[in-house]
């Protein structure tokens, strides 16, 4: 138990569908991050909120909306995807945004884009 | 190109073998982190090194830290089938970046 729990674990969606991945932290952790797995690629940040306020956006298409009402819950709202967004959606949470605190991950979404 | 390399990318060994993961580096980083990942399942953290040269142990694993900073390497002693799993390494380049580089993996296998 890693105390970073996703929702769904799995999803088929078209590309026409809207649909929204959810992330919740039970650690008390501040920072906050969606990552996406693809295969043969290294782990890609895709957001970063520090204390709800977004501090990173590594060039995400805008297909891919994340939202952080509070420091213990991050969604990824997504709408018109491609089939090559087919991949793992990983969430994770770190105590502060600096390079001394450790990341620890949820279970990931799995998604596929039909 | 990647600014973490991590190899070899498959092994497959027998139960009570040992091995040695690379990850490597052009780079300096101000720490580095070891993940397992086991299918259907994200990164758990292992271990995290900070001192260039620090040798940590966790059981039968052992986690080196380049003296320079810039590789580091992960010894198994006596592999077990519970050792299977994704083996990540990850980066960071310190101060208030908290952005974590990851390698692409190395994928063990250890059979009964």
């Amino acid at each position: 138990e890693t105390g970073v729990t996703q929702t769904p674990r799995h999803l088929v969606m078209g590309m026409t569908n809207k649909k929204s991945l959810k992330c919740e932290q039970h650690l008390g952790h501040n920072a906050m991050y969606w990552y996406k797995q693809s295969a043969k690629k290294p782990l890609e940040l895709m957001f970063v909120y520090n204390f709800k306020e977004q501090t990173e956006n590594n060039s995400v298409p805008s297909r891919f909306s994340p939202e952080c009402p509070n420091s213990s819950h991050l969604f990824l709202h997504l709408h018109t995807l491609q089939p090559e967004d087919s991949a793992l959606y990983l969430c994770a949470s770190s105590q502060g945004f600096s390079n001394a605190y450790e990341q620890y991950f949820g279970p990931g979404t799995r998604l596929t884009v039909t | 190109t990647q600014l973490l390399e991590q190899s070899p990318q498959f092994l497959s060994i027998q139960e009570g073998e040992n091995l040695t993961v690379y990850c490597n580096s052009s780079s300096v980083f101000s720490s580095l982190q070891w993940y397992r990942q086991e299918p259907g399942e994200g990164p758990v953290l292992l271990v995290t090194v900070v001192t260039g040269g620090e040798v940590k142990k966790l059981k039968r694993l052992t986690f080196q830290f380049g003296d320079a900073r810039k590789d580091s390497s992960l010894h198994i002693t006596a592999a077990q089938p519970g050792d299977t799993g994704l083996y990540l390494c990850a980066g960071s380049y310190g101060g208030s970046q908290g952005n974590l580089i990851f390698g692409k993996g190395t994928k063990l296998s250890v059979k009964p």
